[in-house]
């Protein structure tokens, strides 16, 4: 069985500050996720990465991806308030037709 | 932009009442899904479909039946609602195949309350 983890939780940052954010996962998989979610909100798409090593950005945030440890990291930098929100990574098992294993979400608070 | 439509939005309902939500993609996308959030918690899978009269159970067991006679609208059904349901449904969509990445886009939710 899948299991997707994420670390912190929960997290509340300064304005202008570095952080990042933890994804594990179990078992062997070809694409993993990150979606941005709003309170009361649906999912936003933030990035696809698709093979070891990938590297994206986007404004402040970067993901990255480590297949052999099976681990991907979210990067914050120089945090602003308007990147407050749950961030929720998710993997995909082989085969891609069976949808997504979420992990329990990161809930981002940037405080002036 | 995903062009992806959940109704209603908001459902608040008394116990044994029969329910569907709603959901239509007009982007073409064979495959669509069911997610089920409860508030602060993380998604689960109930149910997917691979595109027209393709109908699979998720990780997450539920009461909850689907059907997909149209490639854009894939519907969720709950014969007998109970306050044990309370909780959003998210539908989301994305392409069969492919060598790209299949980015499921998602719904705005229903949120659904049974009294």
């Amino acid at each position: 069985e899948l299991k997707v983890e994420q670390n912190p939780l929960f997290l509340s940052m300064q304005e202008g500050k570095n952080y990042t954010i933890y994804c594990n996962y179990s078992t062997t998989s070809d694409r993993l996720y990150w979606y941005r979610q709003d309170p009361g909100k649906s999912l936003e798409s933030l990035f696809v990465l698709l093979s070891n090593g990938a590297v994206k950005q986007e404004g402040r945030l970067m993901a990255s991806l480590d297949t052999k440890a099976r681990l991907s990291t979210l990067h914050i930098t120089a945090a602003v308030h308007d990147l407050s929100a749950t961030y929720f990574c998710a993997v995909e098992s082989g085969g891609g037709a069976d949808g997504l294993t979420f992990g329990k979400g990161t809930h981002l608070i940037i405080q002036p | 932009e995903a062009d992806i439509y959940q109704t209603p939005r908001y459902l608040v309902i008394g116990t044994g009442k029969k329910i569907t939500l709603e959901c239509s993609q007009t982007m073409g996308h064979d495959k669509m899904y069911w997610y089920q959030q409860d508030p602060g918690m993380e998604l689960h899978l109930i149910h997917y479909s691979y595109g027209v009269n393709s109908t699979e159970k998720g990780d997450l067991s539920s009461e909850s039946t689907v059907s997909r006679i149209r490639t854009e609208h894939f519907p969720l059904t709950l014969e007998s609602a109970r306050p044990s349901h309370t909780s959003q449904y998210l539908c989301a969509s994305s392409e069969l195949g492919g060598m790209g990445a299949d980015t499921q886009y998602f719904g705005p939710g229903t949120r659904l309350t049974v009294l």
